[in-house]
């Protein structure tokens, strides 16, 4: 069974650009979750989408949005790019919203320059 | 003050010792529990989770929550070099979305 698969793995953009991040879940998984990785910050959750609708969202500015489609799969977009958005996005699957079990894919390095 | 503590380390111990790795937190509301396990340039990998207070056993691992005092561990026995890694506490409220907050991770070093 394939896992989470995030693409690209990896990313660098220049300030003020925009990017778009993708995450395939599990098959059969219905709840995708973003969170963005810091070492100063560490693991913070940005949204979680559940059948093309947003479910929660967490404490980050509107640059952040994000999708979901039909198939499940997930994207991200950060618009006007900043530095401080240099960090690992990671993406979580879950069966379903209010399952326990997230599982996480490798992330997306992203480096703004 | 972060909803979730936990020590950043880094933690060093020798092969075969017993690992003790903890977390602290202030919201009453959280009701699951989970310890990830991260490698360097990997995703989170799930190792545990719970719900209730008390033990779980899985292998080496043991969860262990004790919610009166708001207090979760992980106990790695026999640890091994490949346990060497980053190990994050996570936890969220009963119910509602996928929303984890997790602890600022504990870098952890076993040495043969």
């Amino acid at each position: 069974k394939a896992g989470v698969t995030q693409t690209p793995r990896y990313l660098i953009k220049t300030r003020g650009q925009q990017v778009t991040l993708s995450c395939s879940p599990i098959s059969g998984h219905r709840s995708v979750s973003w969170y963005q990785q810091t070492p100063g910050q560490g693991l913070q959750f940005l949204f979680e989408y559940f059948s093309e609708t947003q479910r929660n969202k967490g404490n980050f500015p509107g640059r952040f949005s994000g999708r979901q489609f039909s198939n499940s799969r997930s994207e991200m977009n950060v618009s006007t790019l900043e530095l401080g958005d240099s960090a690992l996005y990671l993406c979580a699957s879950s069966l379903g919203s209010g399952d326990t079990e997230a599982f996480f894919g490798q992330g997306t390095r992203l480096t703004v320059v | 003050q972060k909803e979730v503590e936990q020590d950043p380390g880094p933690l060093s111990v020798p092969e075969g010792a017993i690992v003790s790795l903890n977390c602290t937190y202030s919201n009453s509301a959280f009701q699951y529990f989970m310890w990830y396990r991260q490698y360097s340039r990997k995703g989170p990998e799930l190792l545990m989770y719970t719900y209730s207070s008390g033990n779980k056993e899985d292998g080496r691992f043991t969860a262990q929550v004790d919610k009166s005092s708001k207090y979760i561990s992980l106990f790695i026995r026999d640890s091994q070099p490949s346990d060497s890694a980053t190990y994050l506490c996570a936890m969220r409220w009963w119910g509602g979305a996928q929303k984890l907050v997790f602890g600022q991770g504990t870098r952890l070093t076993i040495n043969p």
